[in-house]
């Protein structure tokens, strides 16, 4: 079964530095997404990306972050000056089809656990 | 008005019982309600799915009651088994994204005793 990629799985940064959380889509998915899950809390959106677009963002993601499909097969979340409170897994997800379409199946990846110190 | 709330937090269920976890909503643009479940150390994958048109959706032990009028739904494992032990979520699509973001519920934490 096709599966989303993400690398790495956990990551350690000091506070203030740049990650860079990469992701490989199933491979005839069109639409990519990033999400954050803070320990213990929900799944919340941060970013949806299309036809290398944003598509939509949430108020989450601010400034500090950047999404890029550098190579037609990564995608990729950049958090230029990370917080504490950055500290979270990131799942990166894709789907085949977009809008109103019969198939709403995202598929996830199995997330990077980012820890800021 | 975006949010779905989900009940509860936790629950416990012996081998053979049902685990029943409700989630409701206010947003009546939500055009998709699909269940997550997550165990640890992976992402959220999709179990099951309804779309408003419909009151019920069956797949095999797992069951979605949906009542459009109250905005409630609420997952049914039937013949729960220790393997069903992980974290669901319920979510919803906003309807008016183009891109389908969902969102999901807080989610709760299923154990299902031996």
């Amino acid at each position: 079964e096709p599966e989303v990629t993400q690398t790495p799985s956990h990551q350690v940064t000091q506070m203030g530095q740049e990650v860079i959380l990469r992701c490989v889509p199933i491979s005839n998915h069109l639409y990519f997404y990033w999400y954050r899950q803070i320990l213990g809390q929900k799944v919340e959106f941060l970013v949806s990306f299309y036809n290398n677009e944003i598509s939509e963002k949430s108020e989450i993601f601010d400034d500090q972050f950047s999404v890029e499909r550098p190579d037609g097969s990564n995608f990729t979340l950049k958090i230029r000056s990370t917080k504490l409170e950055d500290s979270a897994m990131y799942f990166c997800a894709s789907r085949e089809t977009g809008g109103r379409g019969n198939n709403y199946g995202y598929t996830f990846g199995s997330g990077t656990r980012l820890t800021v110190v | 008005q975006q949010q779905v709330k989900q009940s509860p937090q936790s629950l416990i269920v012996q081998k053979g019982g049902i685990s029943i976890i409700n989630c409701a909503y206010e947003n009546t643009a939500f055009d998709y309600f699909p269940w997550y479940q997550q165990f640890p150390g992976k992402g959220p994958a999709l179990l099951i799915a309804i779309r408003p048109d419909v009151s019920e959706k069956k797949e095999g032990r797992f069951t979605i009651s949906f009542n459009k009028s109250a905005k409630q739904f609420s997952l049914h494992i039937m013949d729960s088994q220790p393997g069903d032990s992980a974290t669901y979520f319920c979510a919803a699509n906003p309807g008016y994204s183009s891109a389908s973001k969902i969102i999901f519920g807080s989610g709760t934490r299923l154990s299902i005793r031996p």
